[in-house]
């Protein structure tokens, strides 16, 4: 069974561009969660879909937002990037609200550089 | 604000010998707790969890003890391997919301 895939592995954009990172999740899964990992950190909550809404959303400015896909693959955008969002960004997904097996699988991140 | 953290952000240990890494948490509604690992450059990989109603569980060469009066989770890595360096988060969900509130990490270093 394939795990959580991500892209691309890096991306290298400048100050006040936009980021759009992608995932796709375990077959199956209908959740998929957003963290940013900046160097030397732990995981901060970004963002939660599942089933195509999102649900949920960490303390980050408007300029982060989303998207999941009616195959439950999602997007992350980073508008107006600055220097600080220069982090990998990790993407998890679980079965989804249905029942009580909330294991996140992750993937392996995308990390983005802003110059 | 709630929150979940780590004793010590480091830890160095002898191969072969067992660790304990230690992780507190303050959120009391908090009934799911998982331990990951994460290699360098790669994404957190599950490695055991544990609900609420239970105090200790086993895997493959890793317990995860849960104490929730004092809200105290902990995980020990039997006959630590060089392969078991890595940083360790925990992270802890309640009931009533479904992300995961991720410690800062422990760096686990395993001494030839």
């Amino acid at each position: 069974e394939a795990g959580v895939t991500q892209s691309p592995t890096h991306l290298i954009k400048t100050r006040g561009q936009q980021a759009t990172l992608r995932c796709s999740p375990i077959s199956g899964h209908t959740s998929v969660y957003w963290y940013q990992q900046a160097l030397g950190l732990g995981l901060q909550f970004l963002l939660w879909y599942d089933e195509g809404e999102e649900r949920n959303r960490g303390n980050f400015p408007p300029r982060f937002s989303g998207r999941q896909f009616p195959n439950y693959s999602s997007e992350l955008n980073v508008n107006a990037l600055e220097l600080e969002d220069s982090a990998l960004y990790l993407c998890a997904s679980s079965p989804g609200t249905s029942g009580r097996n909330n294991e996140q699988f992750f993937g392996p991140g995308t990390r983005l550089t802003v110059l | 604000g709630e929150s979940v953290g780590l004793h010590l952000p480091t830890l160095s240990v002898q191969e072969g010998d067992n660790s304990i890494i230690n992780c507190a948490y303050s959120n009391s509604a908090s009934d799911y707790f998982i331990w990951y690992k994460q290699e360098s450059g790669k994404g957190p990989q599950f490695i055991i969890d544990i609900r609420s109603n239970m105090d200790k569980r086993q895997g493959q060469r890793v317990t995860v003890l849960l104490n929730k009066t004092v809200k105290h989770l902990s995980l020990q890595i039997a006959a630590t391997q060089p392969g078991d360096s890595a940083v360790y988060f925990c992270a802890e969900k309640d009931d009533n919301d479904y992300k995961l509130s991720f410690g800062a990490g422990t760096t686990v270093t395993v001494r030839a």
